[in-house]
């Protein structure tokens, strides 16, 4: 399976900044998934992003509020722009390498804005 | 209705007990399936996909009910180390993507 570093672990931001998420695949891959978790919830995707296009976004979140880049197949960023407390979360990247293996994640980004 | 459903729990069982989990699907067109297990404060990480014709690793055994759309997730002897959330996921090709059931968490006591 892919090995995924994401970047930051976790940051403590203010209202109203932005903060930009990395994750860097160890393989190439065509799409990258980005996706929220609250506490005690599941996960919920918020876009899926393919190298060389836009990305494709999850019905609730926009491109204005969560920018992503796909520069190349092994990394992508996501961006949580002009962020408020309900922003908090944990925000997790995935990839699936190969058809029916399943999908790896990085360890997440742990959020709390102020 | 969720796309996909599972009993929350909490499943509170003694250590070498068996235990199962159930999870149903309402889109009869989801080709893949897998269980995913998350520890506390965590990234999910696959624990075992779920073959149509059922499949075994070790004490876990996961099954595939298409007719009645459902999957399961039985653990024998269950260990301390057993203890998490464990999520159902299910995948199909119109859609390309996973979606992700909200969790069952499972806590082994001594």
């Amino acid at each position: 399976s892919a090995v995924i570093s994401q970047k930051p672990s976790r940051d403590i931001c203010q209202r109203g900044t932005s903060l930009t998420i990395q994750c860097q695949v160890d393989s190439q891959v065509t799409m990258m998934f980005w996706y929220r978790q609250q506490p005690g919830q599941s996960l919920t995707l918020i876009a899926t992003a393919n190298q060389g296009s836009e990305a494709t976004y999850e019905s609730g979140f926009v491109i204005d509020k969560f920018p992503i880049s796909r520069p190349n197949l092994t990394f992508s960023t996501l961006t949580v722009s002009n962020m408020s407390p309900e922003d908090s979360s944990i925000y997790l990247c995935s990839v699936e390498v190969r058809w029916g293996d399943g999908y790896t994640f990085g360890s997440g980004t742990r959020l709390t804005v102020v | 209705r969720k796309e996909v459903e599972q009993d929350p729990g909490p499943f509170n069982v003694p250590e070498g007990a068996t235990v199962a989990f159930n999870c149903t699907y309402s889109n009869s067109a989801s080709q893949s399936f897998f269980w995913y297990r998350q520890d506390c404060r965590k990234e999910p990480k696959l624990l075992m996909s779920v073959y149509s014709s059922g499949n075994e690793d070790g004490r876990f055994t996961a099954q595939l009910n298409r007719a009645s759309q459902y999957i399961s997730l039985l653990i024998r002897d269950s260990k301390l180390s057993d203890s998490a959330t464990y999520l159902c996921v299910t995948w199909y090709s119109s859609a390309s993507k996973i979606i992700f059931g909200s969790g069952t968490r499972l806590s082994i006591r001594p």
